[in-house]
């Protein structure tokens, strides 16, 4: 079952401009990753941010994490191409031993 | 490269075959998790195990088992393959739980 649902499921957007995808999930978590894949390819660990941050950034990338409302956001500033890519959300729940729960993704096509 | 090797990259066979996939985590994480991603369900977690001993279970069906060995390698089993195995399987790994997962390439298994 999916905790992470992410918002848009797909966006496309021209060079330059910035992309911002949302997600949304259910239970207490312990911390909210985001990851890229590229067609086919494995997924790419993007940035962590813990339930009690609120706000994280690493290069062009910027996550913000609202957990009175169980949401998160991703920002990618000054798209590229390169960027193109499907975004994922995953989650870790507050309790015991416990793994990644992945949204179903944001696909994103940036145009030259 | 990530660090996570998976063996074979593709894999075509036959209903009611068995398939073994391979997974080499990256050095020095103890953590191995195995992923099932398909076009339905999304990325759907399978197991994990952490230094040898398996610590989690998800959507893992009976047909399905994997074990992770003493040099941390491990293998999933699949038998009984039904058309709807068909998907792209992912093992990842990681330092400690919660961290973030770097994953493989994957294993796309095509059953017919």
């Amino acid at each position: 079952s999916q905790q992470g649902e992410e918002d848009p499921q797909a966006l496309s957007i021209q060079e330059g401009e910035n992309a911002t995808m949302n997600c949304s999930y259910k239970t207490s978590i312990n911390n909210l990753q985001w990851y890229r894949q590229n067609s086919g390819r494995g997924l790419v660990h993007l940035i962590l941010i813990r339930s009690n941050e609120r706000e994280k950034h690493s290069g062009r990338l910027r996550v913000t994490l609202d957990t009175s409302k169980k949401s998160s956001s991703l920002l990618i500033t000054a798209s590229r191409a390169a960027d193109t890519a499907s975004y994922f959300c995953a989650t870790l729940p507050n309790s015991g031993y416990s793994t990644l729960t992945f949204g179903k993704g944001t696909m994103l096509l940036v145009s030259p | 490269d990530s660090g996570v090797t998976q063996t074979p990259k593709h894999l075509i066979t036959a209903t009611g075959q068995r398939v073994t996939l391979r997974c080499s985590p990256r050095s020095g994480d103890l953590s191995v998790y195995w992923y099932q991603q398909s076009l339905d369900q999304g990325l759907q977690f399978l197991i994990q195990y952490y230094n040898g001993e398996e610590r989690a279970k998800g959507n893992i069906l009976e047909r399905f088992s994997a074990q992770q060995f003493p040099d941390l390698h491990s293998e999933l089993n699949l038998s009984s393959l039904e058309l709807g195995d068909s998907a792209l399987y992912f093992c990842a790994s990681s330092v400690l739980e919660g961290h973030g997962y770097t994953f493989g390439s994957g294993t796309r298994l095509t059953v017919v």
